[in-house]
């Protein structure tokens, strides 16, 4: 069965300084993945995805993830936070023979004054 | 723009009640998906179905069933309330070819 896991349920980092927040994910076959960012009271909203084209993959809002898979990962980075970062963020995989999507249980991120 | 709309945001039950939670969606999608979401659990799957009748158990299904009459509408129902079905409940679809999710804004459910 597929899974994701996100390593630290909340990450804090200073405005202006680089976030890394961390995905590895389980699956047998070349998987779909997925970041996607939960404002407060809000839906998610997708972030980026990587379907097997590009390993580097750009996002909205200046952030981007990379594709390793002999890491099994796909970290999300941006180079420089904003205090509108702030949010939860959520991986995610799925197919490319399941079309049920499997999240992991998110990291909040903190941006520092 | 598409569209995934839940029919409330806020909800409060009775223990024992049945309840129902309603999504539609407006984008043709095969797929579509109840999550609930608690903290520190993250984003659950309860059902998720993938063509109009079909079903197929999530993670968590025990104490919901689901309804799909429709293409474009997907229920999620509480047979009977209990107060750990207090959460927030998200509906999403996506398309096959796309893959990605696109969700609603959630109904945050307390069960008292």
């Amino acid at each position: 069965a597929q899974s994701v896991t996100q390593l630290g349920s909340h990450v804090s980092v200073s405005e202006g300084a680089l976030v890394l927040l961390r995905c590895n994910y389980s699956s047998s076959v070349p998987p779909y993945l997925f970041w996607y960012v939960q404002y407060p009271n809000q839906g998610l909203q997708l972030l980026l995805k990587y379907t097997s084209a590009a390993t580097l993959v750009k996002g909205i809002n200046g952030f981007e993830a990379e594709f390793k898979k002999s890491e099994t990962s796909f970290h999300l980075t941006k180079p420089s936070a904003h205090m509108s970062d702030a949010a939860e963020y959520f991986c995610a995989v799925s197919g490319p023979r399941d079309d049920k999507i499997i999240f992991g249980k998110g990291t909040r991120l903190h941006i520092l004054p | 723009d598409v569209k995934v709309t839940q029919s409330s945001r806020y909800l409060v039950k009775r223990t024992g009640e049945k309840v129902f939670l309603e999504c539609v969606q407006d984008m043709d999608h095969e797929n579509m998906f109840w999550y609930r979401q608690d903290p520190g659990l993250g984003l659950r799957l309860i059902y998720f179905s993938y063509d109009v009748k079909m079903k197929e158990k999530g993670d968590i299904p025990e104490g919901y069933s689901v309804s799909r009459e429709k293409k474009e509408r997907f229920s999620l129902i509480l047979e009977s309330a209990s107060t750990n079905q207090t959460s927030m409940y998200l509906c999403a679809s996506s398309d096959s070819l796309n893959t990605e999710a696109f969700f609603g804004q959630g109904t945050r459910l307390t069960v008292v």
